[in-house]
């Protein structure tokens, strides 16, 4: 069965570096999201990506924060200079149309800002 | 403002036993519902879903129903086994797919 998968599955950073967190969305999937849940809390909104393009983005998704999809296969997601309150688990998630099609989930990827 | 919610967050129940989990949400203009699984370190994993079409839908051991008079949503386990036991969030998405999530509810299955 086609997963999404994410890498790494734990990173762990001095506040003020740059992460990329990488993810391969399902292949014939064309719309890509990034959420992030902070231990104990709920799934968060981050980012929706179609076409090369943010189609939506939340209040936490601030100038720190870019999306790219440098080839055919991955997603990625980049913090230019992390903060503690960054720390948190990230997941990757893509669907094959936008509203009203389930998205799927990646195993995530745990990051730790010291 | 937009927000989905669960009514408890912590649900505790006897493995055979049928689980309900309830979710409450405010956009009266949503039109699609997940529910989702997540087991410890892991994403969140589809259960099912259901469109504001419908009232009721039914998986494999599972059922969802959607109240949009009270806005309000559910989810059935029946005969809840050990492997159910996981955090459970309800979704609703808006027109450009991003989902909103509520609190989550922990499901706890004794043997």
């Amino acid at each position: 069965e086609p997963e999404v998968t994410q890498t790494p599955s734990h990173q762990v950073t001095q506040m003020g570096q740059e992460v990329i967190l990488r993810c391969v969305p399902i292949s014939n999937h064309l719309y890509f999201y990034w959420y992030r849940q902070i231990l104990g809390q709920k799934v968060e909104f981050l980012v929706s990506f179609y076409n090369n393009e943010i189609s939506e983005k939340s209040e936490i998704f601030d100038d720190q924060f870019s999306v790219e999809r440098p080839d055919g296969s991955n997603f990625t997601l980049k913090i230019r200079s992390t903060k503690l309150e960054d720390s948190a688990m990230y997941f990757c998630a893509s669907s094959e149309t936008p509203a009203g099609e389930t998205q799927y989930f990646g195993p995530g990827t745990r990051l730790l800002v010291l | 403002g937009e927000s989905v919610g669960l009514h408890l967050p912590t649900l505790s129940v006897q493995e055979g036993d049928n689980s309900i989990i309830n979710c409450a949400y405010s956009n009266s203009a949503s039109d699609y519902f997940i529910w989702y699984k997540q087991e410890s370190g892991k994403g969140p994993q589809f259960i099912i879903d259901i469109r504001s079409n419908m009232d009721k839908r039914q998986g494999q051991r599972v059922t969802v129903l959607l109240n949009k008079t009270v806005k309000h949503l559910s989810l059935q386990i029946a005969a809840t086994q050990p492997g159910d036991s996981a955090v459970y969030f309800c979704a609703e998405t808006s027109n450009t797919g991003k989902l909103i999530f509520g609190q989550g509810t922990t499901l706890q299955v004794k043997p």
